[in-house]
């Protein structure tokens, strides 16, 4: 069975751009989250959807924003990218809120 | 507010070593307690989960508790292997309330395992 996919893997950008980030669960899986994960901390809470509505939002400014999509997969958008949006970005699905599983993360460089 | 707390933040044994990791939590309900592992620069993988129910998990080499009445979980690795060097994660998931959702993460034991 594939695990949760996130692409891309790597992205650079410029203050000020917006950048797309993608997420596929695990077949079945219906719940989404999103975290921010700046180094050397833990992760941070964003997002999560369930059944495409979104159930919570963690302390983000409204420059981030997400949806998702029919088939489940999700996408987190962040606007006017500052330097501080620099991090790795990680996507994780789960079964009714048990256990979370999580992808590989796109590491985000803001320059 | 779920405040999550790891102790130490950083820890370096030989090679065979037991040792033990730890996680203190200030808000005692909830749901379940997750452990990951994080590699350098990669995503997370789940080690052990353990639902509030429960007092322990065990995984192989590794062994986790839970006391939630006091707010503490550890993480029991025994033999360790320089392949378990890497940071360790532990997150909660609150029991109720609007935000039972998410999880709230500590920043990590960063363990390095010496040949």
């Amino acid at each position: 069975d594939a695990g949760v996919t996130q692409s891309p893997t790597h992205l650079i950008k410029t203050r000020g751009q917006q950048v797309t980030l993608r997420c596929s669960p695990i077949s079945g899986h219906k719940s989404v989250s999103w975290y921010q994960q700046v180094l050397g901390q833990g992760p941070q809470f964003i997002f999560q959807y369930y059944e495409k509505e979104e159930r919570g939002r963690g302390n983000f400014p409204d420059r981030f924003s997400a949806r998702q999509f029919p088939n489940y997969s999700s996408e987190l958008n962040v606007n006017a990218l500052l330097l501080g949006d620099s991090a790795l970005y990680l996507c994780a699905s789960s079964l009714a809120g048990y256990g979370y599983t999580f992808g590989s993360g796109t590491r985000l460089t803001v320059v | 507010k779920q405040e999550v707390t790891q102790i130490p933040a950083a820890l370096s044994v030989p090679e065979g070593e037991n040792l033990v990791l730890n996680c203190s939590f200030t808000d005692s309900a909830i749901y379940n307690l997750q452990w990951f592992r994080q590699d350098p620069g990669k995503g997370l993988t789940s080690l052990l989960l353990i639902q509030s129910s429960q007092r322990e998990q065990t995984s192989g080499r590794l062994n986790a508790s839970l006391d939630k009445s006091s707010g503490r979980s550890t993480l029991y690795i025994a033999a360790s292997q320089p392949g378990d060097s890497a940071t360790y994660l532990c997150a909660v998931r609150r029991n109720s309330g609007g935000s039972n959702y998410k999880l709230t993460f500590g920043k990590g034991t960063l363990l390095t395992v010496n040949p």
